[in-house]
């Protein structure tokens, strides 16, 4: 199975409110977490990035925290928008894997005005 | 910079049949990768290069080829194109001792 999974498929959201995207990760040697965002017919773009030494990072909009406890990653939506309608993925980094990255399933945030 | 660049975006294969899909960064990232993409699903590793010259398989690298003769150039290789192999591939490269991937558009191939 895979290591990084994603606890729900959908998240329907009105416009305005935050939005909470969660991840699960199971290899406890991971040491780097990644979000990436999806819009239809393109490929994933980096959205936020935090290391294991980290629980919270801060961006413009965005937050993720990382539970190492229970192996956890969030990543939180400020004041959802329509343009934040897309798939968001996790991902995680093992070391020494040549930067290779093990991506969850993807959940699909839709955003209602 | 042009970023990653993969070409066709589209394609229709048969059963049997050989294509290239061809990805080149002009950004001088040695490392390199390519990912597919199933209807619902993460992406899932095919095939890796950390460098000109060297190339090395991924999760699911049965059914395909690569090569990295140049920095810039990583083209994967279907010789003998399956149905299973109907996806999203997704071409990648990031410097080294970095993680954050820059994705090219894609690349949307159905075999039938």
């Amino acid at each position: 199975g895979e290591s990084v999974g994603l606890h729900l498929p959908t998240l329907s959201v009105q416009e305005g409110d935050n939005s909470i995207i969660n991840c699960a990760y199971s290899n406890s040697a991971s040491d780097y977490f990644i979000w990436y965002k999806q819009e239809s017919g393109k490929g994933p773009q980096f959205i936020i990035d935090i290391r294991s030494n980290m629980d919270k990072r801060q961006g413009q909009r965005v937050t993720v925290l990382l539970n190492k406890t229970v192996k956890h990653l969030s990543l939180q939506i400020a004041a959802t928008q329509p343009g934040d309608s897309a798939v968001y993925f996790c991902a995680e980094n093992i070391p020494g894997a040549n930067s290779k990255l093990t991506f969850g399933k993807g959940i699909t945030l839709s955003v209602r005005p | 910079n042009a970023g990653v660049t993969q070409t066709p975006k589209f394609r229709i294969l048969k059963i049997g049949q050989s294509m290239t899909l061809q990805c080149t960064q002009d950004m001088n990232h040695n490392y390199m990768y390519w990912y597919r993409q199933d209807p619902g699903m993460g992406l899932k590793l095919i095939y890796y290069s950390v460098g000109a010259g060297i190339t090395d398989k991924g999760e699911v690298p049965n059914g395909y080829n690569v090569s990295r003769s140049t920095t810039e150039d990583f083209p994967l290789r279907l010789e003998l194109a399956a149905p299973s192999q109907t996806s999203v591939y997704f071409c990648a490269s990031i410097p080294p001792g970095s993680y954050g991937y820059t994705f090219g558009s894609g690349t949307r191939l159905t075999v039938v």
